[in-house]
């Protein structure tokens, strides 16, 4: 079983700043089953980020997403208010077919 | 746009089972381009994907081993829905059930069920 880990646990960051959040797997990855969620406090997650690189639809462009093998990168440019919030990473391999980040949290400084 | 909505109950007894239900608009639960999932979050466990049926020419499932033993799914194509039936339930399955579609990444979420094993 592949385990993601995320850090930071927890980013405290003002407005307009830039936030670079961590995911490192146990074993390499196929960056086309790498992906990134938001996730709101009462909400389910949302898609930010698939194919380690893809913005989903409608994902504003100060998210970016890079990586390959064992490191992966979700960068936001400059923090907008809505930003804060629950980041997961997760991928998709096999027996778990899709394992979760322990998420990291980006809150207002 | 996909939609999910999600019913069942909110309380379950210990020993019995957890029934949860997913319906969709906008999608097919029998599309061959996809997989309906279920996955629930809890403090202690995290963000935990527990099974997913797809349709190839005939159904397919797959359930993560934490949970095989005990946990159902199943699709519905004339009511265009899904289920999830978990067995024997204990208190450790105390969460929040969401059911999504996707195939390397979940693209379309439920709204979440807080599901809560107690007596």
């Amino acid at each position: 079983e592949i385990v993601l880990t995320q850090s930071p646990g927890t980013l405290s960051l003002s407005p307009g700043e830039r936030a670079t959040l961590s995911c490192r797997a146990s074993q390499s990855v196929s960056s086309s089953y790498l992906a990134w969620y938001q996730q709101k406090p009462g909400q389910a997650p949302r898609l930010l980020i698939y194919g380690a690189s893809s913005r989903a639809t409608g994902i504003p462009d100060r998210f970016s997403g890079s990586g390959s093998g064992t490191d992966f990168t979700l960068t936001i440019s400059r923090l907008e208010p809505e930003d804060f919030a629950l980041y997961y990473c997760q991928q998709y391999g096999s027996s778990p077919i899709f394992t979760f980040g322990p998420g990291t949290r980006v809150d207002i400084k | 746009q996909v939609q999910l909505q999600q019913s069942g109950p909110g309380l379950v007894k210990p020993s019995q089972t957890l029934s949860l239900t997913c319906a969709i608009s906008g999608d097919s639960v029998s599309t061959n381009s996809a997989a309906w999932h279920w996955i629930r979050q809890s403090p202690s466990r995290g963000l935990e994907w527990l099974g997913r049926t797809y349709y190839r020419s005939k159904w397919y499932n797959d359930y993560a081993d934490s949970v095989k033993s005990r946990m159902t799914i199943n699709a519905d194509t004339p009511k265009n829905q899904f289920s999830l039936q978990l067995n024997s339930v204990t208190p450790e399955d105390t969460a929040v059930y969401y059911c999504a579609r996707g195939w390397y990444q979940l693209v379309f979420w439920g709204q979440g069920t807080l599901v809560t094993v107690s007596s």
